[in-house]
């Protein structure tokens, strides 16, 4: 069956350090998106991308935060400047056009 | 963001029982909502959804409930069983195809053997 992969599964990094955060969404779906579960919080979207743009963004988002596709595969989301709150698991999901988004695994980001 | 709200933190049933999820939403906009359900150091796994416009779908031993005018979903297991301890997540959304899905704080359940 099909599933959405991410990589790494766990990254620490420093403050203020730049991170990838990398996604291979299934093969035939549309629709992408980044959501983030800080400890003890709920799942909160970030990101929505289609046709390769931003289709919504939420508050979280802001400009540290980018999202690409470089190629057909990869789905990546860069935080430029990273700060000790952007410590939280950041799980990919992706779509075709039915309504199940269906989510990766996860990377555990420790910002310290 | 109180909009999808689980007032449950945590769930234990005996395995072979009913398990009863709820789920309470804010927004009347939403008009599709999804249940997931959660491993430790796992993702969402997709478990089952439904429409605004039925009050019910099953899909085996689960079904969810939605009555729009008290704005309220359940899902219910059964039987439960021991594999189906997990957090369970309400999801909601909007009927756009690129719609964010927001959800509730998750409901841990518990089945013991």
């Amino acid at each position: 069956e099909p599933e959405v992969t991410q990589t790494p599964s766990h990254q620490v990094t420093q403050m203020g350090q730049e991170v990838i955060l990398r996604c291979v969404p299934i093969s035939n779906h549309l629709y992408f998106y980044w959501y983030r579960q800080i400890l003890g919080q709920k799942v909160e979207f970030l990101v929505s991308f289609y046709n390769n743009e931003i289709s919504e963004k939420s508050e979280i988002f802001d400009d540290q935060f980018s999202v690409e596709r470089p190629d057909g595969s990869n789905f990546t989301l860069k935080i430029r400047s990273t700060k000790l709150e952007d410590s939280a698991m950041y799980f990919c999901a992706s779509k075709q056009g039915a309504y199940e988004q269906y989510f990766g695994p996860g990377t555990r980001l420790t910002v310290t | 963001d109180q909009q999808v709200k689980q007032n449950s933190p945590s769930l234990s049933v005996q395995e072979g029982r009913i398990s009863i999820l709820n789920c309470d939403y804010t927004n009347s906009m939403f008009d599709y909502f999804l249940w997931y359900k959660k491993y430790p150091a796992e993702g969402p796994t997709f478990l089952i959804s439904i429409s605004s416009i039925k009050d019910k779908n099953e899909d085996g031993r689960f079904t969810v409930f939605l009555n729009k005018s008290a704005k309220h979903l359940s899902l219910h297991i059964v039987p439960s069983q021991p594999g189906d301890s997990a957090v369970y997540f309400c999801a909601a959304s909007v009927k756009t195809s690129g719609s964010r899905l927001t959800f509730g704080e998750g409901t841990q359940l518990t089945v013991n053997p």
